[in-house]
This record gives structure tokens, sequence and C-alpha cells, in this order.
């Protein structure tokens, strides 16, 4: 299983870190997501990082401010997110790839950006 | 990375078969066999129902079903159950290592 945490309310403009806990499998042999879903919106794919932390790719709306990192010997994964703006404003999930399919989620970290 | 095509709702009554369609690009899916669909009940995390246009992970039902045409998927659920009540996502692999979902379709079980 994935549990995040780090989630909260912040200014535009500010910053904050999701941290994701894996357990349960070998984090540095897959490819780890973080993907979120606006207030009673769909879902946006976000960043992810290849096994190893090998790559790491992002979204265009994401691009430039936040950073996706990984932690071997903790099995964790991680987002750092920089200059956020409302629309920044979800829950951010904490996901795994099984083959370019995301077998299993977390229960999300609410993140809000508001004045 | 424009956001696949879902209808906003589908409905049906229970033991009726209801298919969802997810329209793309050939950037995506029609570009790939790496179509995959979610579940996901109010306040709930989303669940994996078919990965790679028609495969089940285990657990879930054989009423599930995908298939793709062209730059269409589609999803459907036989002998609708009150619990199938659900939205809906698509998602496509888009190359680079980019992923593109649908907006999601609600599913209402009358």
């Amino acid at each position: 299983q994935v549990v995040e945490s780090g989630g909260g309310l912040v200014q535009p403009g500010g910053s904050l870190r999701l941290s994701c806990a894996a357990s349960g499998f070998r984090f540095n042999i897959y490819s780890m997501y973080w993907i979120r879903q606006a207030p009673g919106k769909g879902l946006e794919w976000v960043s992810n990082i290849r096994d190893s932390g090998s790559s790491m790719y992002y979204a265009d709306s994401v691009k430039g401010r936040f950073t996706i990192s990984g932690d071997n010997a903790k099995n964790s994964l991680y987002l750092q997110m920089n200059s956020l703006r409302a629309e920044d404003t979800a829950v951010y999930y904490c996901v795994r790839d099984i083959n370019f399919s995301f077998d299993i989620w977390g229960q999300g970290t609410m993140v809000t950006v508001s004045s | 990375q424009s956001a696949l095509t879902q209808p906003r709702s589908v409905s049906g009554s229970p033991g009726q078969s209801v298919t969802f369609s997810c329209t793309g690009t050939s950037s995506d899916v029609g570009g790939y066999n790496y179509v995959s669909w979610y579940q996901q009940h109010p306040g709930k995390a989303p669940k994996l129902v078919i990965y790679d246009v028609n495969k089940r992970p285990s657990g879930v039902p054989d009423r599930f079903s995908g298939s793709k045409s062209g730059n269409t998927a589609s999803l459907t659920i036989s002998g609708l159950q009150a619990e199938d009540e659900a939205d809906y996502y698509c998602c496509s692999f888009a190359g680079g290592y980019s992923w593109v979902f649908g907006g999601g379709t609600k599913l209402t079980v009358l």
C-alpha cells in the first residue's frame, strides 16, 4: 500500500512538499506517479519517476514548478511543489505503475492554494 | 496533452449492459494499446478495472470488459449491479512517458 502526507493550506506562490510512504513492495523496481484530482473534476497526471529514479517526467502544467524524487532506502516518494497557484488545488494521489496502468493508489492528500 | 473525451453520464437498470466511450487521437488511444479504466466511488481513490485495453486485474468481475477501435476505447459493464454506480475514467499512454485521462463518466444505476 501507499500512504500520502504533507497536504494542507498554502498561499498562492508558496511551497509544499508531499510525501508518500510505500509498504509491501520494493519501491525501487516500479515507476511511481503523482496524479491529482481537483474538487469535482477528473484525474490529471502530474509527474512520474522511473524505477530507481533514473528519469523524471512532468505535465506541462507543473513543469518548472514541481520536482519529483524518491528515496529507495526509505521506500518513499516525494513531490516538492513551488510557486503554487489556485489551479493546483486538488487531492494528490501517490500511485504505482504496473506495466502502463495504475494498480495501487493511496487515499490522497488534499492541497488547497488560497489566500 | 488534451484530455480524452468521455460522455458526462450514462445510466442503466440492474441486469442491463452499459458501454462507456473514450475518444482520443492517434497520439494516445489510437497509437498505443495502453488504455486503462478506473472506477471511483465518492470519496474514494480510483480502482483499476481494465488495463492494456481489454485485460482485467485479478478480482475484477468478468462483467467488466474493454475494447478499442481506432482512436476510441470502450468499457462495457454487463449484468449491471447497484454497486457499479460510480465515476469511470479512461486513461491512455500518450508517448514520452506522459499520460492523459478522460474527464470521467458518471454511471447511474436506475
